[in-house]
């Protein structure tokens, strides 16, 4: 069974730092792209950030990058988010998302880490 | 910036069928954009639906199709049922540097 479990979650901050994790089991890690995906408080999903299984390709979204950075150790089975610089707008729900890059699709998710910025 | 948009908020009978839309800001919306339709309810994490404009995870209840309808990826719901008041979003594809842009979602309620 996939599974994929989100952590390291928690209140920051502004202009603290937060690494997230995502600990997936039940397949082959290492032949996945892999995604973060986030949902501030009532509002919509954002794709935030991708990266491929060998960790080559990589993308952010332009209100994210420079300040965050996704990472991965497949001998671990782990996905990475580091997050610098928060701001209170990157107070959101951040999920972990398998792509199977075949069917360009995400179809797996985690059930999401709560990240809250704020003084 | 692109934006894709879809119907805030949708109204269907139980019973009933409802068409839920999603449209790109660059023009039409093609199969090259691998449209892709999650549902989620309240309190829960996304669930993918459909891929590739139609394909449908094996998951995914037969009452669900996706197509191209007019220019947009459109999710159609036959025989809603109770249980698919929820909110829809697409996700299509643009490639290069941001690949990857969401919809604002769709509130469907089954009243």
């Amino acid at each position: 069974e996939v599974q994929l479990v989100e952590s390291g979650g928690g209140l920051v901050k502004p202009g603290g730092s937060l690494r997230l994790s995502c600990a997936a089991s039940g397949f082959t890690f290492s032949s996945y792209s892999m995604n973060w995906v986030r949902q501030a408080p009532g509002k919509g999903l954002e794709w935030v950030s991708s990266i491929s299984s060998s960790s080559s390709y990589i993308y952010y979204a332009d209100s994210v990058k420079g300040r965050f950075t996704i990472s991965r150790d497949n001998a671990k089975n782990s996905l990475y988010l580091q997050m610098n610089s928060l701001r209170a707008e990157d107070t959101a729900v951040y999920y972990c998302a398998r792509y199977v890059s075949s069917w360009s699709t995400f179809d797996y998710w985690g059930q999401g880490t709560l990240v809250t910025v704020s003084s | 910036q692109t934006v894709v948009t879809q119907e805030p908020s949708l109204t269907v009978s139980p019973g009933g069928t409802v068409t839920l839309t999603c449209a790109s800001s660059t023009g039409a919306v093609t199969s090259g954009y691998y449209p892709n339709w999650f549902q989620q309810k309240p309190g829960q994490a996304p669930r993918a639906l459909i891929y590739s404009t139609s394909n449908k995870h094996s998951w995914t209840p037969a009452r669900f199709s996706g197509s191209l309808l007019g220019g947009k990826a459109a999710l159609t719901l036959s025989g809603v049922q109770p249980e698919d008041e929820a909110e829809y979003y697409c996700l299509l594809y643009y490639g290069g540097a941001h690949p990857w842009v969401f919809g604002g979602g769709t509130k469907l309620t089954v009243l």
